[in-house]
């Protein structure tokens, strides 16, 4: 498995557009790359996936670069509820059984008012 | 929409005692997973299910068992319980139907059993 490397704490203001960057060198060529989002005591929510160049759905994008050796999570206009911990995975998504998933050293996003 | 539902919600157990945690998938979902946060820590990865069959085996204790009955609910059994073993569990569900270019990693999770062990 890709070993994943983020920042293990950020700060932002309500409004603010944040970016989190997930650093994963090791990337193999059929991983996926796909963010979670935990609130405290509540379970991982699924926010996003991809594979290469840019992805954008009705809560956040993805920019990969060509390389996949990084990726970054951009959450447009964050509120007081986005506080709350980010996690960058990868790994194979091509499974016929389903893919367990290896959560490690999100990130943990503060927005103030 | 329907979710998945775990039950119970919080359980107090002595040291050495046994507990079973149980989990229903949303409807239609083919697969299983069980995971287990610690205080303060990332969510860990334990086992999982595909067609009542397991199908990944992660970082779960001898004293732990699991099965997926042909309902496709699940149950983590949990013998000889010790101190460490106080943890948030999460059950989650995936469609291998549904999935999409844009969706193979993604795992429905549970509002999580709170298990504390006396």
């Amino acid at each position: 498995l890709a070993k994943t490397t983020q920042p293990i704490s950020m700060d932002s203001y309500e409004g603010q557009e944040v970016n989190i960057t997930c650093s994963h060198n090791n990337i193999a060529t059929n991983d996926y790359i796909t963010w979670y989002q935990q609130f405290p005591s509540q379970g991982p929510r699924f926010i996003i996936q991809g594979y290469k160049t840019k992805v954008t759905n009705e809560v956040a994008s993805l920019f990969i670069p060509a390389d996949r050796k990084s990726s970054t999570l951009s959450l447009p206009r964050v509120s007081l509820s986005d506080t709350a911990v980010y996690y960058c995975l990868v790994g194979s998504g091509i499974n016929n059984a389903g893919n367990m998933l290896t959560f490690g050293g999100g990130t943990r996003l503060m927005v103030k008012p | 929409a329907a979710g998945v539902i775990q039950s119970p919600r919080h359980l107090i157990k002595e040291k050495r005692e046994t507990a079973t945690l149980k989990c229903y998938p949303i409807p239609r979902h083919d697969t299983v997973y069980w995971y287990q946060q610690g205080p303060g820590q990332d969510p860990q990865f334990l086992i999982s299910f595909y067609e009542k069959m397991q199908s990944d085996k992660g970082s779960i204790p001898d004293r732990f068992s699991a099965q997926q009955f042909s309902d496709y609910h699940s149950e983590l059994n949990m013998s000889s319980l010790e101190l460490g073993d106080s943890a948030l569990y999460f059950c989650a569900s995936s469609s291998t139907a549904d999935r999409t270019a844009s969706s193979y990693n993604e795992q429905f999770f549970g509002p999580g059993t709170r298990l504390t062990v006396l």
